[in-house]
């Protein structure tokens, strides 16, 4: 059974930093993209950033380039998001979610709980 | 970026009814596009991809159909787990993108 569990959420100032985590089980993890998508409250959903499997390659939304940062560990089936200079329109759950391919980002197949992210002062 | 429209906003339905959600794109996106269903609480949920494939698990009264930029989204007879918010989403460029959602509820 695929799993994906979040982790790292919570509440931080403007401008602070957040790194979270999404631990995989269940698959083969190298061999899929996996992506962060977000739902700020009473939204809806919002593709945030995707890791390919074959060289890594990195996709982002243009409302987080140049501010968040993601990586994978496809040594402990992890992945990860660096958020920084965080603003409160990212106050948002946070899901890590499993995509079809392995090349870019696609259509989401598993999806973790969700991790919620506020940024308020 | 590439902007999906839903529409309507919310429907209302009873059980059994034939329900379909519509959903166009701003710019031609070919079959590239997904459908998910979201209950209060909880992550969305495959449902159809590549624009009429039905995801493995997913009840066959849920169909998809479409090209280019217009694409629907049916269920052929509302049951009461259905009642809850449906998304399309786009995935031809490197950026996937979403509706703004269409929630079914009960008449």
């Amino acid at each position: 059974e695929v799993q994906l569990l979040e982790s790292g959420g919570g509440l931080v100032k403007p401008g602070g930093s957040l790194r979270l985590s999404c631990a995989a089980s269940g698959f083969t993890f190298k061999n899929f993209v996996i992506n962060w998508v977000r739902q700020a409250p009473g939204k809806g959903p919002e593709w945030v950033s995707g890791i390919s499997s074959s060289d890594a390659s990195t996709y982002y939304a243009d409302s987080v380039k140049g501010r968040f940062t993601i990586s994978r560990d496809d040594s402990k089936n992890t992945l990860f998001l660096q958020m920084d200079s965080l603003r409160v329109e990212d106050t948002a759950v946070y899901y890590c979610a499993k995509d079809d391919g392995w090349f870019k980002p696609s259509h989401f197949d598993h999806w973790g709980q969700g991790v919620l992210v506020t940024v308020s002062s | 970026d590439i902007q999906m429209t839903q529409s309507p906003s919310t429907l209302s339905a009873s059980m059994g009814d034939r329900v379909t959600i519509t959903c166009r794109a701003s710019q031609n996106v070919v079959d590239w596009v997904a459908w998910y269903q979201q209950r209060p609480g909880k992550a969305p949920k495959l449902l159809i991809y590549k624009a009429s494939s039905l995801q493995s698990g997913v009840p066959s009264r849920f169909s998809g159909s479409g090209s280019g930029t217009d694409f629907t989204l049916t269920i052929s007879s509302l049951q009461p787990d259905d009642f809850a918010i449906y998304y399309c989403q786009q995935y031809i460029t490197f950026s996937p993108t979403f509706g703004q959602g269409t929630k079914v509820e009960i008449k």
